[in-house]
């Protein structure tokens, strides 16, 4: 079966750091981009940036840069989401989404996702 | 670069269809084919209902249908049921980057 699988949920102080992760399995990790998502409380989703596994190429949304870190560990098919320095505001769901690189016949689209990690930050 | 433009919600009832639009400009859902739609009922992740404007995933109901004239990507919804309940997002991609609109919460009377 094909999945994401992400870390569970996460409850913060301002300040602290923060590193999240999203496990692939059941394809070819390397094949697809892995994006993240962010979804606040009653809100609509973000998209935040993207990186390729295979070589680590990362692409921002210009409202997240310098704001998080996206990487990969190949080996064991997972990436990540990590923060340096918390805010309340990072308060949100976060969600990472496969999108094929070149892949023949794969949908062209966030076709699997993972079930999400809920971050709370709260003094 | 602003999150692409939904109606806040739209309602129908039961049987009925409804449309949910999705405007972008010429550098998002304009220049590329890569238009795609997602459900999220609550608490739960978004499901890919189409990709490519109007392409269904293996599994999704026809009753679910896109299309795209210039700027602006439509998502149909015919027949519709009370599990059709839920926000809809579009979402368009480029080469570096992908985009979603604010999100439609569809309510079936």
């Amino acid at each position: 079966e094909v999945q994401l699988v992400q870390s569970g949920v996460e409850v913060k102080k301002p300040g602290e750091s923060l590193r999240i992760s999203c496990k692939g399995s059941g394809y070819s990790f390397t094949s697809y981009w892995i994006s993240w998502v962010r979804q606040m409380p009653g809100k609509g989703l973000e998209w935040m940036g993207r990186i390729d596994p295979s070589d680590s190429y990362t692409n921002y949304s210009p409202s997240f840069q310098g704001h998080v870190t996206i990487s990969p560990d190949k080996s064991i098919s997972t990436a990540y989401l990590q923060w340096s320095s918390l805010k309340a505001s990072d308060t949100a769901m976060y969600y990472c989404a496969r999108l094929p690189i070149v892949v023949p016949a794969a949908i062209p689209a966030f076709d699997i996702w993972g079930q999400g990690t809920m971050v709370t930050v709260s003094s | 670069q602003s999150a692409l433009t939904q109606p806040a919600s739209v309602s129908g009832s039961p049987g009925q269809s409804i449309t949910i639009s999705c405007t972008g400009t010429s550098s998002d859902v304009g220049g590329y084919n890569y238009v795609s739609w997602y459900q999220q009922h609550p608490g739960k992740a978004p499901k890919l209902m189409i990709y490519d404007v109007s392409n269904r995933p293996s599994g999704v109901s026809n009753r679910f249908s896109g299309s795209k004239s210039g700027n602006t990507a439509s998502l149909t919804i015919s027949g519709l049921q009370a599990e059709d309940e839920a926000d809809y997002y579009c979402s368009s991609y480029t080469s570096s980057s992908s985009l979603f609109g604010g999100g439609t919460k569809l309510t079936v009377l």
